[in-house]
């Protein structure tokens, strides 16, 4: 069964401080996918990697794809409160339709 | 356009009875997944529909849970006999096509409380 590990499953810090999340699997995706959901409405995508090794950048965001494609990690510099949300990794096995989501890191950033 | 819709926004409902969710997909998104949220969780996945394929219902928890898609486009999720343990929210995503390539758009979700 692939599963996707994240962690912290909680994070609160200060307007301006910089954070990392992890999302970790002991399979091998294809791709990952960042999502982010805010309250009373459904998940939002944010970027999809593919490459292992891959670095993405997204304003204040850099997503990174680890190189054997089992785990990718999301930094955010300069937190504002407007960040504030669920972040969710999910990830598709080779060739697979059905996404697999982690439990979520729930980010409160505070002013 | 429109985004995917889902009603009821929130349905609470008595132990034993049945209920019924809808999702209408963004036009022309050929794929749409039912995931399941309990509070605080990420998404489980339910069912999933591609075109005219037959669905992948292996996330179903349980024979109780069905869906149907009418003409390729609206979604019904029926559950019946429902159990304290199907409150949750309720999470319909549609997409362009299968695969790990194509971005998911979700509707706002059903929020259903089993009392």
């Amino acid at each position: 069964t692939q599963l996707l590990e994240q962690s912290p499953q909680f994070l609160s810090i200060q307007e301006g401080e910089n954070l990392t999340v992890y999302c970790n699997s002991s399979s091998v995706f294809s791709s990952l996918q960042w999502y982010r959901q805010e309250p009373g409405e459904g998940p939002v995508l944010l970027v999809t990697v593919v490459t292992g090794g891959e670095v993405k950048k997204l304003k204040r965001l850099t997503f990174q794809f680890g190189d054997a494609r089992k785990d990718s990690s999301l930094h955010i510099t300069a937190a504002q409160p407007g960040d504030t949300g669920l972040y969710l990794c999910a990830g598709a096995a080779t060739g697979g339709f059905k996404t697999i989501f982690g439990a979520g890191t729930r980010l409160f950033v505070k002013a | 356009g429109a985004g995917v819709s889902q009603s009821p926004s929130n349905k609470v409902t008595e132990k034993g009875k049945d209920v019924e969710l809808r999702c209408d997909p963004i036009s022309g998104h050929t794929a749409l997944y039912w995931y399941r949220q309990s509070l605080g969780q990420g998404l489980e996945f339910l069912i999933y529909f591609q075109g005219n394929s037959a669905p992948d219902k292996s996330g179903l928890p349980s024979d109780r849970f069905s869906a149907e898609r009418t003409g390729g486009s609206v979604s019904t999720l029926t559950i019946q006999r429902t159990q304290q343990e199907d409150s949750a929210v309720y999470l319909c995503a549609s997409s362009l096509g299968t695969g790990s390539l194509f971005e998911q758009f979700f509707g706002p979700g059903t929020r259903l409380t089993v009392l």
